[in-house]
């Protein structure tokens, strides 16, 4: 069935630092691709998607790219900051093998930002 | 402004008990859904409906119940035979059932003792 696998946390960088995150799929078809950004206490937010192959998604700084051939959609931020500490949610939304759709998430990636 | 609002922010229950989690949407969306946070952990699906007066099961069904009788309103019922019910609960909405983003409501923190 489709999955999502994500890299493992807690990821702990310096203000400024370059982060990534990595995401790699499975799925059939087509899917529409996701981050959502999840901060202490709260719900998600979506952060950016990528509905085909080759599109980038970006907002406030973040940016993947929807890579078909390595079925990735790695997370990048040039600079980070201390607000963007938050678990960060690797997601993808397609047909599922049922038929109707499905979203699945992964486990999630605990960023911690010190100044 | 838009939304999902959850209620209450915080519930304490007794053991037994079964409890109803509110979630309301004015996104005009036709599809909403039940997740299940635990610690650490990723999003379990609890149950989602694609339209009124229709739901399904998500992967962990068992214990909970639902309604669905108006597009604003898809509340979430904790019964007693849930096992382990202590969890983050969170409603979500998107336009349809489809490859479409999910919006989030803010939580309901649900501890049972």
């Amino acid at each position: 069935g489709d999955s999502v696998t994500q890299m493992e946390g807690p990821v702990t960088l310096s203000e400024e630092a370059f982060l990534t995150i990595n995401c790699t799929y499975t799925a059939t078809g087509y899917p529409s691709l996701f981050w959502y950004v999840q901060y202490p206490g709260e719900g998600l937010q979506l952060l950016l998607k990528a509905t085909k192959a080759d599109d980038k998604g970006s907002n406030k700084g973040f940016e993947a790219t929807y890579r078909k051939e390595t079925t990735s959609f790695h997370l990048e931020k040039g600079s980070v900051q201390v607000s963007d500490s938050a678990v960060y949610f690797c997601a993808l939304s397609g047909e599922g093998n049922t038929g109707g759709f499905k979203t699945i998430f992964g486990a999630g990636t605990r960023l911690f930002v010190k100044a | 402004d838009g939304g999902i609002t959850q209620s209450p922010k915080y519930l304490f229950r007794k053991e037994g008990q079964n409890v109803t989690l509110s979630c309301e949407q004015n996104l005009n969306h036709d599809a909403m859904y039940w997740y299940r946070q635990d610690p650490g952990q990723g999003l379990r699906l609890i149950y989602y409906s694609q339209i009124v007066n229709d739901f399904q099961k998500g992967d962990i069904a068992e214990g909970y119940s639902v309604s669905r009788e108006k597009k604003e309103s898809f509340p979430l019922t904790v019964t007693s035979a849930q096992k382990n019910p202590t969890a983050f609960y969170l409603c979500a909405s998107s336009i349809t059932q489809g490859r479409y983003e999910q919006y989030f409501g803010p939580g309901t923190r649900l501890t049972v003792t």
